[in-house]
């Protein structure tokens, strides 16, 4: 089974501070790993994903998360925020044999203040 | 590119009422999702369609919810009859295939207020 959890239904950072977005999942099987961004009125945008190969993966918009097996773990960071980042990011995990659905997490809204 | 289109944006409707959403995937995108997303939570396929054919539909309430895929093109996705409990955005996405990599493109959705 598989389920994701995302630490923190609510962020808040200053413009120019680090970005972090916790993204803890449970899988039976290798996972693939995705984070989405939504804004206000819009649908789901894929950031970034990780499959296979290299654990730290980029994505648009300057963020990166690093798939760690032995904490379960694909936090998403962002060296800089920017005000345009404010949003919600969900965290989604699939199998990656296929045949099972993709499962998002509760999301986490990020604010950034001026 | 065109993205994934969906209509109507918004709908409010009473309990018990009957309502149908629309979309229209990216052209040569075979794989169509459904989600629901309630507010405070992440998206839940409702049903997956690859071409005409449903691939997944398990979390579909079937005593209320259908959908189809005329065509393999656009969808529709009806409720009826609406529960107050059915108030969440739907959220239609496609793919060019239904490998578990693939991209997902998302529409805009349609936010449903049941009352």
């Amino acid at each position: 089974a598989q389920s994701v959890t995302q630490l923190g239904s609510h962020v808040s950072v200053s413009e120019g501070a680090l970005v972090l977005l916790r993204c803890n999942y449970s899988s039976s099987v290798p996972p693939y790993l995705f984070w989405y961004v939504q804004y206000p009125n819009q649908g789901l945008q894929l950031l970034l994903k990780y499959t296979t190969g290299a654990t730290l993966v980029k994505g648009i918009n300057g963020f990166e998360a690093e798939f760690k097996k032995s904490e379960t773990s694909f936090h998403l960071t962002k060296p800089s925020a920017h005000m345009s980042d404010a949003a919600e990011y969900f965290c989604a995990v699939s199998p990656n044999t296929g045949g099972f659905k993709t499962i998002f997490g509760a999301g986490t809204r990020l604010f950034v203040k001026a | 590119e065109a993205g994934v289109a969906q209509s109507p944006r918004y709908k409010i409707i009473e309990k018990r009422q009957s309502v149908a959403f629309w979309c229209n995937p990216i052209s040569g995108h075979a794989t169509l999702y459904w989600y629901q997303q309630i507010l405070g939570q992440g998206p839940k396929l409702l049903i997956q369609f690859q071409n005409n054919g449903v691939v997944d539909d398990s979390q579909l309430p079937k005593d209320r919810f259908s959908a189809e895929r005329l065509k393999g093109v656009d969808s529709t996705l009806k409720i009826q009859p609406a529960k107050l409990e059915d108030s969440a955005v739907y959220l239609c996405a496609s793919s060019l295939d239904s490998a578990v990599g693939t991209r997902k493109d998302f529409g805009p959705g349609t936010r449903l207020t049941v009352t």
